[in-house]
C-alpha cells in the first residue's frame, strides 16, 4: 500500500540556520513526490515536485528537496531559514500510473527570530 | 494562475442536516479532488473525479457523496451531517504537470 511518513510533528530552527523537514515514502511503482506548504488559515500551496531526472529538485521560496531512491526519502531543505517560512509542510506521493495522492500527516515548522 | 474557489470559508450546521460544499475551478482540468484535513491525520481523500459524471471513492467516503455535472464544478454532499464530520474540507484540481492546486478550504462545524 502507498504511504507517506513525516516522522517529526514539529521542527524548530533559528532564523538563518539551515532547515530540513523529513519525508519517507512507500509506493509500488515509480513515485511522483511533492511538497506543499500551508500558511495559517490558507489552503495548501505547491512548493516542488520530483517526477524524474535529477535527484535534487528546486522549488519556490528557495526550497529544495533530494530524492533518495535507496532510502525512499524526499527530505525538504533550505540553506537559510526565514521567519516567514514558519508554516505547516506536507509531503505527498502519487503512485504511477495511478490517480490518487497520499499525504503525510504534516510537519509544523517554526523559525525562531 | 489556476484558481480554485470554495463556496464558504466557514460553515456551522446542525446534526442531521444535509450539507453541500461546492468547488469551482477555472482551468478546464479534468481531475478534481475532495479532502478533509484533521490535526495529526494530514489530508485524507474522500472522493475524486476524473471527468464529468465520473467519481471514485477515496480512503474515507463513508457519509459523503459527490456530484460533478459540469467540468468546472465538483460538489461534496454530507447526506446527514454528524459531529465527527467537523473538519477542514479542501478541494483541489491537478495540472498536466501533476501539481495539485487547492482551494482556500471550508471549515465545517457540526453541532
Amino acid at each position: 500500500a502507498q504511504s507517506v511518513a513525516q516522522p517529526e510533528d514539529q521542527v524548530n530552527v533559528a532564523e538563518g540556520n539551515p532547515l530540513t523537514v523529513k519525508c519517507t515514502y512507500s509506493v509500488s511503482g515509480n513515485p511522483y513526490l511533492f511538497w506543499y506548504v500551508q500558511y495559517p488559515n490558507r489552503g495548501l500551496q505547491f512548493l516542488l515536485k520530483y517526477i524524474t531526472g535529477d535527484n535534487l529538485v528546486k522549488g519556490s521560496y528557495g526550497f529544495e528537496a533530494e530524492f533518495n531512491k535507496s532510502q525512499t526519502s524526499f527530505h525538504l531543505k533550505k540553506p537559510s531559514a526565514l521567519v516567514s517560512d514558519s508554516a505547516l509542510y506536507f509531503c505527498a506521493v502519487r503512485d504511477d500510473p495511478g490517480n490518487q495522492f497520499y499525504f503525510g500527516t504534516g510537519t509544523s515548522l517554526t523559525v525562531i527570530p | 494562475d489556476v484558481k480554485v474557489t470554495q463556496s464558504s470559508r466557514y460553515l456551522v450546521k446542525r446534526t442531521g442536516e444535509k450539507v453541500f460544499l461546492e468547488c469551482v475551478q477555472d482551468m478546464d482540468h479534468e481531475n478534481m479532488f475532495w479532502y478533509r484535513q484533521d490535526p495529526g491525520l494530514g489530508l485524507r481523500l474522500i472522493y475524486f473525479s476524473y471527468d464529468v459524471k465520473m467519481k471514485e471513492k477515496g480512503d474515507i467516503p463513508e457519509g459523503y457523496s459527490v456530484s460533478r455535472e459540469k467540468k468546472e464544478r465538483f460538489s461534496l454532499i454530507l447526506e446527514s451531517a454528524s459531529t465527527n464530520q467537523t473538519s477542514m474540507y479542501l478541494c483541489a484540481t491537478i495540472t498536466w504537470g501533476n501539481e495539485q492546486y487547492f482551494g482556500p478550504g471550508t471549515r465545517l462545524t457540526v453541532t
